[in-house]
């Protein structure tokens, strides 16, 4: 059966850095193109970044609130795939969830909380 | 970047009753590939989301029959025939055509 299993979130201050990760099981994660989505306490679902395969160059696509800020990034090897954040906002504060092949798999999510 | 907008944002209908949500994308999502990306994405309460249906009317597997998803284009529609209790929680159509990838607001099937 298919597995996203996120790890690594936590409560962190302002400006500060988080790196998630996301271990896969169970399909070809190296056939794969990979995400991340976010949702803010009571809010609805933002796609935040995403990855591709090698045949792609591992191509990497952001929503503009995190650009410049966010790094998508996978290990084949692994079958893992990671979000590095830098200088997080308190908007950032939300359950990240890793997911698979346009949505179709989902992770049971981490949650990241950005406070001072 | 493509808005989705889905309408209603809210939803009551009875066990039984069948519940239809709309969602336009701001401009057409039909890919260079022919296909069209867009997807219906289900949420229940204190869970991770699920997809239903994958471009715009394919059911992924273990969904229900009683799902449908029609459109083209820019006008997407999700039916659910014969609600049932565990139907109930937040819809977000989603487009995977153009990053990028954007979700519609939400609608949110309660029971009446």
């Amino acid at each position: 059966a298919v597995q996203l299993v996120e790890s690594g979130g936590g409560l962190v201050q302002p400006k500060e850095s988080l790196k998630i990760s996301c271990a896969a099981s169970g399909f070809t994660f190296s056939n794969a193109a990979m995400y991340w989505v976010r949702q803010a306490p009571g809010k609805g679902l933002e796609w935040v970044a995403r990855i591709r395969t090698k045949p792609n160059n591992y191509a990497t696509y952001y929503a503009d609130s995190v650009k410049g800020r966010f790094t998508i990034s996978r290990d084949d090897s692994k079958s893992m795939v990671y979000l590095q954040m830098d200088n997080l906002k308190t908007e950032d504060t939300a359950m990240y969830y890793c997911t698979a092949s346009v949505f179709a798999y989902w992770g049971q999510g981490t949650l990241v909380t950005v406070s001072s | 970047d493509i808005v989705m907008t889905q309408t209603p944002l809210s939803l009551s209908v009875a066990i039984g009753q069948s519940a239809s949500i709309s969602c336009k994308s701001s401009q057409s999502l039909k890919y260079s590939d022919g296909k069209t990306y867009l997807n219906w994405v289900f949420q229940s309460p204190g869970q991770s989301p699920k997809r239903l249906i994958y471009q715009v009317s394919k059911l992924d597997s273990g969904v229900p029959d009683r799902f449908s998803g029609t459109g083209s284009e820019t006008d997407f529609t999700l039916k659910i025939s014969r609600v049932e209790a565990e139907d109930l929680g937040v819809y977000y159509c989603c487009q995977g055509s153009y990053s990028p990838y954007t979700f519609g607001a939400g609608t949110k099937l309660e029971l009446k």
